[in-house]
């Protein structure tokens, strides 16, 4: 059975820079068949396909946020990480890592992270 | 503002079908049979109950059905139970320049 599992602080100042892992266990982030996902939900509101990365390292990001987001995987301890900079309150959400048997279906998800946006 | 377009709520009493639409354009769901569902409880992650517009991931109930036509791709319910209570996202592939986009959701009440 595939777990994911996000990490990483849980509260975030502006302008600063937003980092999680997602640790994948019973799986491997090296599988040639999956992307691997970040998504976010604010509060109260809808989801948002952040962008994925493949297990060579090809990513691709959500247009609207792509100026901002880094992600990156790392093999070796089969994690895969996302950085967001500049963070502003519009930026508080719960974040989900999932993998995603491309295109659009996300069948393993993380429990998720809350990370705030506050001075 | 979302890039798909779901009812905000829908609602029907057990044992009943209800049907949930996800409206995008002809860049997105019109063009590729690659919209999913999820289904999501308070505090939980999504799950996935569709895929590839119809079809079923092991494990999900077979009263859980998709279709799409046109522009539209419906999500359909049938014999409500209490346990269907929850919110309800469509997804659909965009192209190689948007990639991915998720309807604005949609809350379903088992009355």
């Amino acid at each position: 059975q595939v777990q994911l599992q996000e990490s990483g602080p849980g509260l975030v100042k502006p302008s600063e820079t937003l980092s999680l892992t997602c640790t994948v266990s019973g799986g491997s982030v090296s599988s040639g068949s999956y992307y691997w996902s970040w998504i976010r939900q604010p509060p109260g509101k809808g989801l948002e396909w952040i962008g994925y990365i493949y297990y060579s390292g090809s990513t691709n990001y959500n247009p609207s946020l792509k100026s901002r987001v880094t992600i990156s995987v790392d093999t070796s301890k089969n994690q895969f990480s996302l950085k967001l900079s500049s963070v502003t309150a519009a930026d508080t959400a719960v974040y989900y890592c999932a993998r995603e048997a491309p295109p659009t279906t996300f069948d393993y998800w993380g429990q998720g992270t809350l990370v705030t946006v506050s001075s | 503002q979302s890039a798909l377009t779901q009812p905000a709520s829908v609602s029907g009493s057990p044992g009943q079908s209800i049907t949930i639409s996800c409206t995008g354009t002809s860049s997105d769901v019109g063009s590729y049979n690659l919209v999913s569902w999820y289904q999501q409880h308070p505090g939980k992650a999504p799950k996935l109950m569709i895929y590839e517009v119809s079809k079923r991931p092991s494990g999900v109930s077979n009263r859980f059905s998709g279709s799409k036509s046109g522009n539209t791709a419906s999500l359909t319910i049938s014999g409500l139970q209490a346990e269907d209570e929850a919110d309800y996202y469509c997804c659909s592939y965009a192209g190689s320049s948007t990639f991915e986009v998720f309807g604005g959701g949609t809350k379903l009440t088992v009355l």
